[in-house]
Formats: C-alpha cells, sequence, structure tokens
C-alpha cells in the first residue's frame, strides 16, 4: 500500500530560525515529490515539485530535498517567518498519467516572536 | 484574476438533503479533480476528469456525482446528505494529467446538521 508520512505532526519555532520537515515514502514507481503549504482556511499551494532524479531543489527560503534510494524528502525552511505558519504537505504521484497522488497528513508549522 | 473558484464557500444543510459544489478554472487546464479533506485535515482524491472524461473514480458513495458540462468546469453534486460528509471540500486543476502541478481552489467547508 502506497504510503506517505511526515514527521513532525507539528512544531512551533521562533520567528528567524530554521527548520526541516521530513517526508518518508513507500509509493513506487515514482514520477515526483510535490510540497505544498497550506494556510487555515486555504487550498493548498504548491512550494516545490521534484523527480526522482532530482536532489534539491529551491523556492525562496523553501528548500527542499529528495533520496529516492531511501525514499525521502525534506522541507528545510531559512530565517522563518511569521507568515510562514501553515500546515506543509508533501505529496507524492506515482508513475502514470491518471495515477492518484497520495497525500502525506502534513506537518502543522507555528512561527511564534 | 487567474484561478480555480468554487462556490460556495461555507454551505450548511440538515442531514437527507441534495446539494451541489460548483468549480471553474480560467488557466485552460484539462484536468480536474475532487478532493476531501477531513477534520484531521487528511487530503483524499474522489474524482478526476480530464477534456471531461472521468479518469479516476475512487471508492466513493454513489450519493456523489462529478458532472463536467466543459473543460473549464467540475461540478460535485451530492444526494442524502449524511453527518460524515461534513469536510472541507477542495476543486483543483492541472495541465497534462495528475503528474502535472495542481492548483488548488479554496475550498468548500460543507456541514451536515
Amino acid at each position: 500500500k502506497n504510503q506517505v508520512e511526515q514527521s513532525p505532526q507539528s512544531l512551533i519555532i521562533l520567528e528567524g530560525k530554521n527548520c526541516t520537515l521530513q517526508c518518508n515514502y513507500t509509493v513506487s514507481p515514482f514520477s515526483n515529490l510535490r510540497w505544498y503549504k497550506q494556510d487555515t482556511g486555504r487550498g493548498p499551494v504548491s512550494l516545490t515539485i521534484m523527480t526522482f532524479s532530482e536532489n534539491t531543489k529551491s523556492n525562496g527560503r523553501y528548500t527542499a530535498t529528495l533520496d529516492a534510494d531511501t525514499k525521502q524528502s525534506s522541507l528545510h525552511i531559512t530565517a522563518s517567518q511569521l507568515s510562514d505558519s501553515a500546515s506543509y504537505i508533501c505529496v507524492v504521484s506515482p508513475t502514470g498519467t491518471a495515477s492518484k497522488l497520495t497525500f502525506g497528513t502534513g506537518t502543522r508549522l507555528q512561527v511564534t516572536l | 484574476d487567474t484561478a480555480v473558484s468554487q462556490t460556495p464557500k461555507y454551505l450548511v444543510t440538515q442531514m437527507g438533503n441534495d446539494k451541489s459544489i460548483k468549480c471553474e478554472q480560467n488557466l485552460g487546464h484539462d484536468t480536474m479533480y475532487w478532493y476531501k479533506q477531513d477534520s484531521k485535515k487528511f487530503l483524499k482524491i474522489m474524482f478526476s476528469y480530464n477534456n471531461k472524461e472521468l479518469i479516476i473514480n475512487e471508492t466513493v458513495p454513489n450519493r456523489f456525482s462529478p458532472k463536467s458540462p466543459d473543460k473549464a468546469h467540475l461540478n460535485l453534486h451530492i444526494n442524502s446528505l449524511e453527518l460524515g460528509d461534513s469536510a472541507v471540500y477542495f476543486c483543483a486543476s492541472s495541465q497534462g494529467g495528475t503528474r502535472s502541478e495542481q492548483f488548488f481552489g479554496p475550498g468548500t467547508r460543507l456541514t451536515v446538521l
């Protein structure tokens, strides 16, 4: 069964600090891995998409890494801001044009003063 | 604004009623989706249409019926609403199948009393 597990479940950090969120998956074969940010009361917004051949991808202060051998990904947030408070969801897409995405349960990040 | 829009944003109704949620995208995408996000914030795909053709039909009760009148619209009709249908429903769209980046709507919060 395809699964995506994220850790930690929730995280509180001080503004300006860095943090790293983890994602482990069992989906195989897989086409790509995505990280989404979901603000409270809004739809998810894509941060990065990585294919199995990519090791890292950045989007501003967000940097995602991927190790396809160990089936692990991480999302590193640099110099956190209050607006980074949100849920971060790891999503893995199997191969196939009609494949179903497998969503993780997310990490709830809270950035405080 | 180019986006994925949903109406209504909030829907409160009695058990047993029939209701519809509408979704429109003006991004020119060929694939649209309906997702359900439960109280634990877990996103699960329900349906996907590619060029008005149903390509993903997850195991959902047949009380849920999607309808795609054209590529830009995907509506969700729910018959005989039950308490367990209470959730946030997200519409999304993408270009080039399910492996492509998906753009989500703002969500419709359905509450069944």
